[in-house]
């Protein structure tokens, strides 16, 4: 069974940063991009990152680009999500979700989320 | 970036009714769509990938239609369970891979 479990959400200041950890189990890690999806609270879903099985490829959201940096370590089957200059608009829920693999992407499996709040 | 947006926003039913959830894209997106369904307090689930491929596991009474850039998600004789929020979402070639913004399926 694929399991995608996220930690690592919690208050934080504004400016300050935040380290988002997805473990994964069930599948062959390294064979799947993965990416990042956010939730901000009652709102809709926002795509934020995603990076290629390998992690020789990452791609951002606008908003989020050079201040978010998503990483992984195939060998410890997790994938990672740096949150850098954090600013009250991304309070969300951040979940990680596997790319499906296909010819036509989609986001199959996903984790229960984890949840960020920026605040002073 | 591809702008997706829902229609209704809100839609409200019965049990056993057959709704439709329409998607448009701001641009051709040929049949890069994906449906997704969201319970209170739960990650999203893969409905319908590629337009109209049923995800392993999705109940038959899920359908989706379409191409270009009008899209349809069709639910059939409505369950309990299926009160949920819906979402699409494009995956054509250029990133970012936005989401329209909901649809609410509530209990008339």
């Amino acid at each position: 069974e694929v399991q995608l479990v996220e930690s690592g959400g919690g208050l934080v200041q504004p400016g300050g940063s935040l380290r988002l950890s997805c473990v994964a189990s069930g599948f062959n890690f390294d064979d799947f991009s993965m990416h990042w999806v956010r939730q901000l609270p009652g709102k809709g879903l926002e795509w934020v990152s995603l990076i290629t099985g390998d992690g020789g490829s990452t791609y951002y959201a606008d908003s989020v680009e050079g201040r978010f940096t998503i990483s992984r370590d195939n060998g410890k089957n997790s994938l990672y999500l740096l949150l850098n200059s954090l600013r009250s608009e991304d309070t969300a829920l951040y979940f990680c979700a596997r790319d499906n693999h296909g010819q036509s992407v989609a986001f199959d499996n996903w984790g229960q989320g984890t949840l960020v709040t920026v605040s002073s | 970036d591809i702008q997706m947006t829902q229609s209704p926003s809100t839609l409200s039913a019965s049990v056993g009714d057959s709704v439709t959830i329409t998607c448009r894209a701001s641009q051709n997106i040929i049949n890069y769509l994906n449906w997704y369904q969201q319970k209170p307090g739960k990650a999203p689930k893969l409905l319908i990938h590629a337009a109209s491929r049923l995800q392993s596991g999705a109940p038959p009474r899920f359908s989706g239609s379409g191409s270009g850039t009008e899209f349809t998600l069709t639910i059939n004789s409505l369950q309990p369970e299926d009160f949920a929020t819906y979402y699409c979402q494009h995956s054509y070639t250029t990133l970012p891979y936005t989401f329209g913004q909901g649809t609410k399926l509530e209990i008339k």
